[in-house]
């Protein structure tokens, strides 16, 4: 079966600008989750979504938010983006829920550069 | 609240020595355990996790790690070293019930020499 899909995989912003990065997760997956992977910060929880609700937030700023869709598609969206956004962005899924084994499925990313 | 360590931000191995990667966490509750690989521009793929009983867990190509709760570790091993297990390795703890939301270590970058 088709493992989670991320898009774009690859984009350039300017300072200012604001971006959204799209995730559709493995089928009957309900859990989504996002993580920021800079070289500095490593991997960073960002939030997650079960059944289009945010269950989780990590810590950031206000700038970053994200929502999940009926079909469990999610979406992030960072504005007023700075030099220090530029990252790879990892979408996660899983099952979620009472049948939830803590295992997390990534997508190949979105690698995010702001000039 | 939990966090991982992982010793070494960078392990560089003879193809066919022990590759061992350290991984010590910390975890108000009892934790599960996830050891991720990461190859170049890709995501991370799980290479074996740990949530109850047996406290050896194996994994794909060839790893595995130990839990060991008195010295709250889950270090990863593999006998023998393969150029294609250089790549970047990272420990992950999550809550009792397996939340969701992973803490990962900085990661360790192997280097396998031919």
């Amino acid at each position: 079966k088709a493992g989670v899909t991320q898009t774009p995989r690859y984009l350039i912003k300017t300072r200012g600008q604001q971006v959204t990065l799209s995730c559709s997760p493995i089928s009957g997956h309900r859990s989504v989750s996002w993580y920021q992977q800079t070289p500095g910060q490593g991997l960073q929880f960002l939030f997650e979504y079960f059944s289009e609700t945010q269950r989780n937030k990590g810590n950031f700023p206000g700038r970053f938010s994200g929502r999940q869709f009926s079909n469990s598609r999610s979406e992030m969206n960072v504005s007023t983006l700075e030099l220090g956004d530029s990252a790879l962005y990892l979408c996660a899924s899983s099952f979620g829920g009472s049948s939830n084994t803590g295992e997390l499925f990534f997508g190949e990313g979105s690698r995010l550069t702001v000039l | 609240a939990q966090s991982v360590t992982q010793l070494g931000s960078h392990v560089s191995v003879s193809e066919g020595a022990l590759v061992l990667l350290r991984c010590n966490y910390s975890s108000s509750v009892p934790p599960y355990l996830f050891w991720y690989v990461q190859y170049p521009n890709q995501g991370l793929q799980l290479l074996l996790k740990y949530t109850t009983g047996a406290t050896l867990v194996k994994g794909i190509n060839g790893f595995e790690a130990e839990f060991k709760k008195s010295e709250t570790s889950f270090h990863l091993t593999k006998p023998s070293a393969h150029m294609s297990d250089a790549a970047e390795y990272f420990c992950a703890v999550s809550g009792w019930g397996g939340s969701e939301k992973l803490v990962f270590g900085k990661g360790t970058k192997l280097t396998v020499n031919p």
